[in-house]
């Protein structure tokens, strides 16, 4: 079985300019979760989606990022403009389902790695 | 603040010997804590997790201990291998939340 798919694997780019990232979930599982990771850093959530609804996007710097879930499958996570400390590993992660008072193991992808210039 | 703290960066421990890692968290609504493998240039996988309601969790060469007292959380990987090179991170959940993640401590085993 596929596990999750993102792309691309990098990318370079100038500040102000845009930039999107493209998760393929597994098969199935219905909760997505985007997470940034800087340098020296653990991953931070970014937004958790339950199939097509975005449930959590509180960490979403809403003022240049945005996400969509079309059909509860893939998702694209947008930066527009980018900016020098957008610099970051974007990762992917996706679940079975989420369950409250439980917990449903996450499987990340290989992410993307930004750098801005 | 951050809620989950890994102190150690890096931990270098021989071959075969026991490796333990260590967490602490602030949040006393978590009621999940998993253990993440990362090597170079992949995500981050799944080693073992343990619910709040437990103190300890084995799973072969791995094992997760829980104290919430102390609200400290040890990973213990015996005997070390080569293999287990890796950054390994400490995660918490509460309730449908996504995780929170610790630093990262970078593991190294020795020859």
């Amino acid at each position: 079985e596929a596990g999750v798919v993102q792309s691309p694997r990098y990318k370079i780019i100038e500040k102000k300019q845009p930039v999107a990232f493209w998760c393929n979930p597994i098969s199935g599982h219905n909760t997505l979760y985007w997470y940034r990771q800087n340098l020296g850093q653990g991953p931070e959530l970014l937004i958790r989606y339950e199939n097509e609804e975005a449930v959590d996007d509180s960490q979403l710097p809403k003022d240049r990022f945005s996400a969509e879930r079309l059909k509860g499958v893939d998702s694209t996570l947008k930066i527009q403009p980018a900016e020098l400390g957008d610099s970051a590993v974007y990762l992917c992660a996706s679940s079975l389902v989420v369950v409250a008072g439980g917990f449903d193991e996450q499987f990340f992808g290989p992410g993307t790695r930004l750098t801005v210039l | 603040d951050q809620q989950v703290k890994q102190n150690s960066p890096s931990l270098s421990v021989q071959e075969g010997r026991i490796s333990i890692l260590n967490c602490d968290y602030t949040n006393s609504m978590f009621d999940y804590f998993l253990w993440y493998k990362k090597y170079p240039a992949e995500g981050p996988t799944f080693l073992i997790s343990i619910s709040s309601i437990k103190d300890k969790n084995e799973d072969g060469r791995f094992t997760v201990f829980l104290n919430k007292s102390a609200k400290h959380l040890s990973l213990h990987i015996v005997p070390s291998q080569p293999g287990d090179s890796a950054v390994y991170f400490c995660a918490a959940v509460g309730g449908a939340d996504g995780l929170t993640f610790g630093k990262g401590t970078h593991l190294i085993i020795q020859p």
